[in-house]
């Protein structure tokens, strides 16, 4: 079945550091790709999607290419802030393909930013 | 306000006193589904629903029922909680379609078993 697979944290940076976090997927057919993002004491918000090869999302400053030779969406930004400090989780979504579709995470990635 | 609330926030009960803890969404999504959130875990899918009166189990429904008998309502039930069942339970509804829509969350349930 689909799966998603997503880099381990936490991962702590400086203030204006670039930052990666890795995904990668396996799936059948066209699902679309996600990443939401978790504020502490909060539910998860969508981030930034696409939904299609070759597609780039961005939002706020991150962005992430759907890489179907890869099966990759990673999470970069250029120059992280304290703000952006929260949880990571990467998603695939097949809704709608069929009656065993779903929406499936990744374990998520803890980021954490010092000033 | 297009929303997904849950109830309770938060929630201590004690072992074997059934629960429930509602969700509702706003929307018209025939998609919802349960997760449970756990340190080093991430998000496990507890149960989904595709629409009214279809309900399909996730990664870990050992312990909990759910129904869905209208669309904008999906409680989960707890039967008969035990402490390995102490977690963050979250709420989320999507569209049923292939067009890349998002998943919409709660704030989240944060339960604890005693």
């Amino acid at each position: 079945g689909n799966s998603v697979t997503q880099m381990e944290g936490p991962v702590t940076l400086s203030e204006e550091a670039f930052l990666t976090i890795n995904c990668t997927y396996t799936a059948t057919g066209y699902p679309s790709l996600f990443w939401y993002v978790q504020y502490p004491g909060e539910g998860l918000q969508l981030l930034l999607k696409a939904t299609k090869a070759d597609d780039k999302g961005s939002n706020k400053g991150f962005e992430a290419t759907y890489r179907k030779e890869t099966t990759s969406f990673h999470l970069e930004k250029g120059s992280v802030q304290v703000s952006d400090s929260a949880v990571y989780f990467c998603a695939l979504s097949d809704l709608g393909y069929s009656s065993a579709s779903k929406i499936i995470f990744g374990s998520g990635t803890r980021l954490s930013i010092r000033p | 306000e297009a929303q997904v609330t849950q109830n309770p926030r938060y929630l201590i009960t004690v072992t074997g006193k059934k629960l429930t803890v509602t969700c509702s969404q706003n929307m018209n999504h025939e998609y919802m589904s349960w997760y449970r959130q756990d340190p080093g875990l991430g998000l496990r899918q507890i149960y989904y629903s595709m629409n009214v009166e279809v309900t399909d189990k996730g990664d870990v429904p050992e312990g909990y029922k759910v129904s869905r008998k209208e669309k904008r309502n999906f409680p989960l039930i707890l039967e008969s909680p035990s402490p390995n069942q102490t977690s963050l339970y979250f709420c989320a509804s999507s569209p049923w379609t292939p067009l890349g829509t998002e998943a919409f969350f709660g704030q989240g349930t944060r339960l604890t078993v005693v």
